[in-house]
């Protein structure tokens, strides 16, 4: 399988502990997106890499977020000390610059969090 | 904030009719446009994307229409099949690069065999 791949699929937690989510992109694919997405609602934007620089981080990304991606390669999200109102599903995209342009993003499947 | 929204939250539709799937968006400085299918259980799947200096595009039994006029955008799917069941997301993008997207909230697609 040569697409997005997300590690956990499911993750069940309790509130007040710690999780973290591991993405692998698509190997040549250079930018590497966190996005979140709540029931019924579209993705939001949490936080990009182009390599292993990190960008740009949205307001929804609090400083329990953290992501990192440290060769370049594959990425993680942890999220420190969860919340109730985190519980949703957290997606990966990755996508690769050609000719200074950002080609289109290629979504995982996603890792669903549910904090009890 | 401004925001992408749709008109209608579902649409049911008969097999082999064709469907168009509606999106408003109110961001003046988007340029990029993205149309997105979700299934249940898997992440958004590419489908079509239109720049602002295009009206039309076509794909394999879809097209993305682009009317900056009234800031609308749709995506029509003819022939529609089962496996076209799905959420369609429309999202937007500022400055031709789309590292930053913003999406709608969804229209839920149901085909009626």
């Amino acid at each position: 399988d040569t697409g997005v791949s997300q590690d956990p699929r499911h993750k069940i937690t309790k509130r007040g502990q710690n999780v973290t989510f591991r993405c692998d992109p698509i190997s040549e694919h250079n930018r590497l997106y966190w996005y979140r997405q709540t029931l019924g609602q579209g993705p939001e934007f949490l936080t990009y890499f182009q390599n292993e620089a990190q960008l740009e981080k949205s307001r929804l990304l609090s400083d329990r977020f953290s992501a990192e991606r440290p060769k370049g390669s594959f990425s993680t999200l942890e999220i420190q000390r969860t919340e109730q109102g985190d519980s949703a599903m957290y997606l990966c995209a990755s996508s690769e610059t050609y000719g200074g342009r950002n080609e289109k993003l290629f979504f995982g499947s996603g890792t669903q969090l549910s904090v009890l | 904030g401004e925001s992408v929204g749709l008109h209608l939250p579902t649409l049911s539709v008969q097999e082999g009719d064709n469907s168009i799937i509606n999106c408003a968006y109110s961001n003046s400085a988007s340029d990029y446009f993205i149309w997105y299918k979700q299934e249940s259980g898997k992440g958004p799947q590419f489908i079509i994307d239109i720049r602002s200096n295009m009206d039309k595009r076509q794909g394999q039994r879809v097209t993305v229409l682009l009317n900056k006029t009234v800031k609308h955008l749709s995506l029509q799917i003819a022939a529609t099949q089962p496996g076209d069941s799905a959420v369609y997301f429309c999202a937007e993008a500022a400055n031709f690069g789309n590292e930053k997207l913003t999406f709608g909230t969804g229209t839920r697609l149901t085909i009626i065999p």
